[in-house]
């Protein structure tokens, strides 16, 4: 059965640091791999999503994930938080193929803090 | 373009009592999805639709009914309140499946059950 593991339920960082949050998947094949955010009182929106190629996947304010099939994993990078990135963050999965049923996994989030 | 719409955004049920969360897309999409969302768990998916006529249950569809007579619409029916029930419901919209597609999210509805 598929999974995401996100390790890290909360992560705070100054504003301007660097930042790295981690995503684990279980699946028998390559998935489809997606970060969302989730400011609060708002909906999840789409920061990126990996489906075949490039490993390193740009996406939207300044946020990259590397899809590392060793490892299981899709991190999402950012070389300098602004303070307006504190939301929380979700790391999905969907399945390929015939078993595709439309379904997406998520994880169980990171909620991020951003120091002044 | 309004997006995926939710209405109520906040509501307080009594157990027993029965509501119905509206949930309404403009985009012409096929796909729509009602997801709960709880403290530390992440979103788990309800009931999905991949058309008009055509729904089927997700992870966690006990206590929920859904139909979708309409592409632009996708109500999530809950029938006899329970305070396990007592989340924030995101209802979301995808063109293609959303393995392959992004899914567009509505602001949510936070329902109370007491």
């Amino acid at each position: 059965a598929q999974s995401v593991t996100q390790p890290d339920i909360h992560i705070t960082v100054s504003e301007g640091a660097s930042l790295e949050l981690r995503c684990n998947y279980s699946y028998g094949a390559t998935p489809y791999l997606f970060w969302y955010v989730q400011s609060p009182g708002q909906g999840l929106q789409l920061l990126l999503k990996y489906f075949s190629g490039d490993t390193l996947v740009q996406g939207i304010k300044g946020f990259e994930a590397e899809f590392k099939r060793s490892q299981s994993s899709f991190n999402l990078r950012k070389p300098s938080v602004h303070w307006s990135d504190a939301a929380e963050y979700f790391c999905a999965v969907g399945a390929r193929g015939s078993s595709n049923t439309g379904k997406l996994i998520f994880g169980q989030g990171t909620t991020l803090q951003v120091k002044p | 373009n309004a997006g995926v719409t939710q209405t109520p955004k906040f509501r307080i049920l009594k157990i027993g009592q029965s509501m119905t969360l509206q949930c309404t897309q403009d985009m012409n999409h096929n796909y729509m999805y009602w997801y709960r969302q709880d403290p530390g768990m992440g979103l788990k998916l309800i009931y999905y639709s991949v058309g008009a006529g055509i729904t089927d249950k997700g992870e966690v569809p006990n206590g929920y009914n859904v139909s979708r007579s309409t592409t632009e619409d996708f109500p999530l029916r809950l029938e006899l309140a329970a305070p396990s029930q007592t989340s924030v419901y995101f209802c979301a919209s995808s063109f293609q499946t959303p393995s392959t597609d992004t899914q567009y999210f509505g602001p949510g509805t936070r329902l109370t059950v007491l």
